[in-house]
């Protein structure tokens, strides 16, 4: 079965410090790989995703994701936060196995201090 | 592009009553996800339908849940009777087929029973 695990819950940093956001998975075949952020009363958006080849992704907002295949990971990074990233953040793996079916880590919630 | 059109935003009910969703996906997008997200966690997928055929509804509670996209459009999912335990996000998705792995979010209904 396909899981995701999100081990921090709640993540504070200043702003301008640079973040990293934690998630492991297990998947039975190539994962495809995705992370999302939820701001309050919205829905997800993409922010990056990870299919194949270059194992460093950049997305938006300055975002970026490292896919380590070794230690079952796909951390999300960015070097300098801003108050608007202020957010839930949701890992999410899927793949050929379940027909495009997502499994969604537990999410962490970013906090940003002025 | 319009984007996936979810309603109503908010839904208030009491226990034992009966409650429906609407989803509209992007124009052309055959498949079409619905997922649970209770509060302080990750989406759930519910179901997951190809056209107007269900290709996964292994985590719907048939009891009480049911959902239909009669001509592979807009979607209804309906939850009767309702559970407090039914209090949730129910976020609605969609891709542009089988093979292509972005998912689009709609706002997402949020439900509270009381």
């Amino acid at each position: 079965a396909q899981s995701v695990t999100q081990p921090d819950i709640h993540i504070t940093v200043s702003e301008g410090a640079s973040l990293e956001l934690r998630c492991n998975y297990s998947y039975g075949a190539t994962p495809y790989l995705f992370w999302y952020v939820q701001s309050p009363g919205q829905g997800l958006q993409l922010l990056l995703k990870y299919f194949s080849g270059d194992t460093l992704v950049q997305g938006i907002k300055g975002f970026e994701a490292e896919f380590k295949r070794s230690q079952s990971s796909f951390n999300l990074r960015k070097p300098s936060v801003h108050w608007s990233d202020a957010a839930e953040y949701f890992c999410a793996v899927g793949g050929n196995i379940a027909g495009n079916m997502l499994t969604f880590g537990g999410g962490t919630r970013l906090m940003v201090k002025p | 592009e319009a984007g996936v059109a979810q309603s109503p935003r908010y839904k208030i009910i009491e226990k034992r009553q009966s409650v429906a969703f609407w989803c509209n996906p992007i124009s052309g997008h055959a498949t079409l996800y619905w997922y649970q997200q209770i509060l302080g966690q990750g989406p759930k997928l519910l179901i997951q339908f190809q056209n107007n055929g269900v290709v996964d509804d292994s985590q719907l509670p048939k009891d009480r849940f049911s959902a239909e996209r009669l001509k592979g459009v807009d979607s209804t999912l309906k939850i009767q009777p309702a559970k407090l335990e039914d209090s949730a996000v129910y976020l609605c998705a969609s891709i542009l087929g089988m093979g292509l792995y972005e998912q689009y979010f709609g706002p997402g209904t949020r439900l509270t029973v009381t």
